[in-house]
């Protein structure tokens, strides 16, 4: 099938750039997706969540795009600052108490 | 307040021996979990609770054990420690779904 928003493992911009970053899940019954961010040495960051009956959610900087149809995410990055500079990964869930199933991270680095 | 707090934050062990991942939550949550992240990988589930007193197996759980006494602690024990496990800890907690990490503990058995 068609590969939609390929993941990329590395992704440079430019400061004040937006970055656009993608992700494939994998299970259908998931219904609670989460973008995090980790920098070096540090635990994963919350960044911003969004469930499955929605298609988009925004928050300061970063908004979050799902495309059910094709199991994709992609976090949207607006003006990137060097501060940005992490891995970010994607995670899925069915529910509370449930794992979170990570995707494939994704490292930002961003220049000045 | 704190959040998630882990200890120690790094580790040498020798095969063979044992230790306890520490793990304490201010937030009153119910949920906890602890993960491994190997280099370059994202995090797997190792155990989870639900609650004090109920814990359950994740993903990749062989050679750890776990216990939940009370709302705030959610130790993790390695019994005998091999190289496979040199990996980094992370503990987790949540009230629904969005899970909080603690700043992780990093383990290397040689």
């Amino acid at each position: 099938g068609e590969s939609v928003g390929l993941h990329l493992p590395t992704l440079s911009v430019q400061e004040g750039d937006n970055s656009i970053i993608n992700c494939a899940y994998s299970n259908s019954a998931s219904d609670y997706f989460i973008w995090y961010k980790q920098e070096s040495g540090k635990g994963p960051q919350f960044i911003i969540d969004i469930r499955s009956n929605m298609d988009k959610r925004q928050g300061q900087r970063v908004t979050v795009l799902l495309n059910k149809t094709v199991k994709h995410l992609s976090l949207q990055i607006a003006a990137t600052q060097p501060g940005d500079s992490a891995v970010y990964f994607c995670a899925e869930t069915s529910g509370a108490g449930t794992a979170l199933i990570f995707g494939k991270g994704t490292t930002l680095s961003v220049s000045s | 307040n704190a959040g998630v707090t882990q200890t120690p934050k790094f580790r040498i062990l020798k095969i063979g021996q044992s230790m306890t991942l520490q793990c304490t939550q201010d937030m009153n949550h119910n949920y906890m979990y602890w993960y491994r992240q190997d280099p370059g990988m994202g995090l797997k589930l190792i155990y989870y609770s639900v609650g004090a007193g109920i814990t359950d197996k994740g993903e990749v759980p062989n050679g750890y054990n776990v216990s939940r006494s009370t709302t705030e602690d959610f130790p993790l024990r390695l019994e005998l420690a091999a190289p496979s496990q040199t990996s980094v800890y992370f503990c987790a907690s949540s009230y629904q779904e969005t899970q909080y990490f603690g700043p992780g503990t990093r383990l290397l058995v040689l």
